[in-house]
């Protein structure tokens, strides 16, 4: 199964300001998405990060907010832009390709 | 919205079976259903998953009702090591592949008592 690691794997931020997250894949996987878990709630599928094109996103999140990368099939960020309080979640990287879904452990971000 | 309903929380003795229960009446004929259970400070992991059939793997057994409209995750004999977040989520159907993007439910907080 994929090892998946991200970074930072956690941070506390001023409001306003923006932070770019790094998921990192040990071998090629076809399907990447992040995911937010805000606190003591459940995961909620924010884009699928799409190879060579722009993210598609959920509803109720936008490209302004959330730009995603992926420039390869091992390697995507995310930024969380112009951060709020209301931007204090864990944001998680899945991949998946022919297998179940895995995860990295998540970025804790705070933002004061 | 299709969704998945648990309950929020549930409790078991160590050495017993756990039947975790999941209400998916709204999703798609052609969802696939995942369960995934979560320890503090980690990313979701992979239990099992099912379209129709009941399924066995070395960590559980899904039982898939006949309707569809609800399953049952079952741990045969529950560890200490079982204490997590159990979700109940569903895939789409994409080109006969069932990993595909993930809607989660909101879980079951499962505490095992030795």
């Amino acid at each position: 199964s994929a090892v998946i690691s991200q970074k930072p794997s956690r941070d506390i931020c001023q409001r306003g300001t923006s932070l770019t997250i790094q998921c990192q894949v040990d071998s090629q996987v076809t399907m990447m998405f992040w995911y937010r878990q805000q606190p003591g709630q459940s995961l909620t599928l924010i884009a699928t990060a799409n190879q060579g094109s722009e993210a598609t996103y959920e509803s109720g999140f936008v490209i302004d907010k959330f730009p995603i990368s992926r420039p390869n099939l091992t390697f995507s960020t995310l930024t969380v832009s112009n951060m709020s309080p209301e931007d204090s979640s864990i944001y998680l990287c899945g991949t998946c390709g022919g297998q179940p879904q895995h995860f990295g452990d998540g970025t804790r971000l705070s933002i004061l | 919205d299709a969704k998945t309903t648990q309950p929020n929380s549930m409790e078991s003795n160590e050495e017993e079976p756990v039947h975790l229960p999941c209400n998916h009446s709204t999703i798609s004929g052609t969802d696939y259903i995942h369960w995934y259970r979560q320890l503090p400070s980690q990313g979701p992991e992979y239990v099992i998953h099912g379209l129709t059939s009941n399924v066995n793997n070395r960590m559980a057994s899904l039982a898939i009702a006949e309707d569809r409209k609800s399953s049952t995750l079952i741990l045969h004999r529950a560890t200490l090591r079982d204490a997590a977040v159990y979700y109940c989520s569903y895939a789409p159907n994409a080109g006969g592949t069932s990993y595909g993007k993930l809607t989660f439910g909101q879980g079951t907080i499962l505490t095992v008592h030795p």
